[in-house]
């Protein structure tokens, strides 16, 4: 119930694609999505979140697709630039609660080649 | 503004030996968090203090591991005895003080990486 499984483990895209990572979860009472962007010997840093009041969000290169009845989310990452190259979290909290714990996905390392 | 500070940046020791990791989170933050990562995995958090009680500590294998946070700002995670499965990067993250229903964003240090031999 505390699981948020995150696809696929690594992607490659080439420079100017459009990489797509998607997430799914069971525990209905989350409600608070984040990405985090993880580059190596650093720590994860928020991209992007969204609320489940919202079907999608945008900023700038970065869009936050969520499907409520699914139970899935997903991230897009417009014109793909090699500097996008990093590790991709998914993670969900239950806001409501006041906790704040974050559950994360195991991750996706993206390579966005020249 | 400076980041969330962490220190050591690496260490190594024996199993059955004790290491302990420091943060010092963002000026102003009430809530400071510890996270393992395990090469592969996303973070899992192990304790969140508010100020300087313990909100969540339900993930902390207290038969090992300890964490303080002496006057609400600076925090300590220990670990007595390590054991080779500890081997992880330990990260800390802070944010302003949680409340129910606000979304407040988590600022991650750079994190101490581990390595049990």
């Amino acid at each position: 119930q505390q699981q948020v499984k995150q696809s696929p483990q690594s992607l490659i895209v080439q420079k100017g694609g459009i990489s797509i990572i998607n997430c799914a979860y069971e525990n209905t009472a989350f409600d608070y999505f984040p990405w985090y962007q993880q580059f190596p010997g650093k720590g994860p840093a928020l991209l992007i979140a969204i609320r489940p009041d919202v079907s999608e969000k945008k900023e700038g290169r970065f869009t936050i697709s969520f499907n409520k009845s699914a139970k899935q989310f997903s991230l897009h990452i417009m014109d793909s630039q090699p500097g996008d190259s990093a590790t991709y979290f998914c993670a969900a909290s239950r806001v409501n609660t006041g906790f704040q714990k974050l559950v994360f996905g195991t991750g996706t390392r993206l390579l966005v080649s020249p | 503004e400076a980041g969330v500070a962490q220190s050591p940046r690496y260490k190594i020791i024996e199993k059955r030996q004790s290491v302990a990791f420091w943060c010092n989170p963002i000026s102003g933050h009430a809530t400071l968090y510890w996270y393992q990562q395990i090469l592969g995995q996303g973070p899992k958090l192990l304790i969140q203090f508010q100020n300087n009680g313990v909100v969540d500590d339900s993930q902390l294998p207290k038969d090992r591991f300890s964490a303080e946070r002496l006057k609400g700002v600076d925090s300590t995670l220990k670990i007595q005895p390590a054991k080779l499965e500890d081997s992880a990067v330990y990260l800390c993250a802070s944010s302003l003080e949680v409340l129910a229903g606000r979304t407040d964003t988590q600022y991650f240090g750079p994190g101490t990486r581990l390595t049990v031999l």
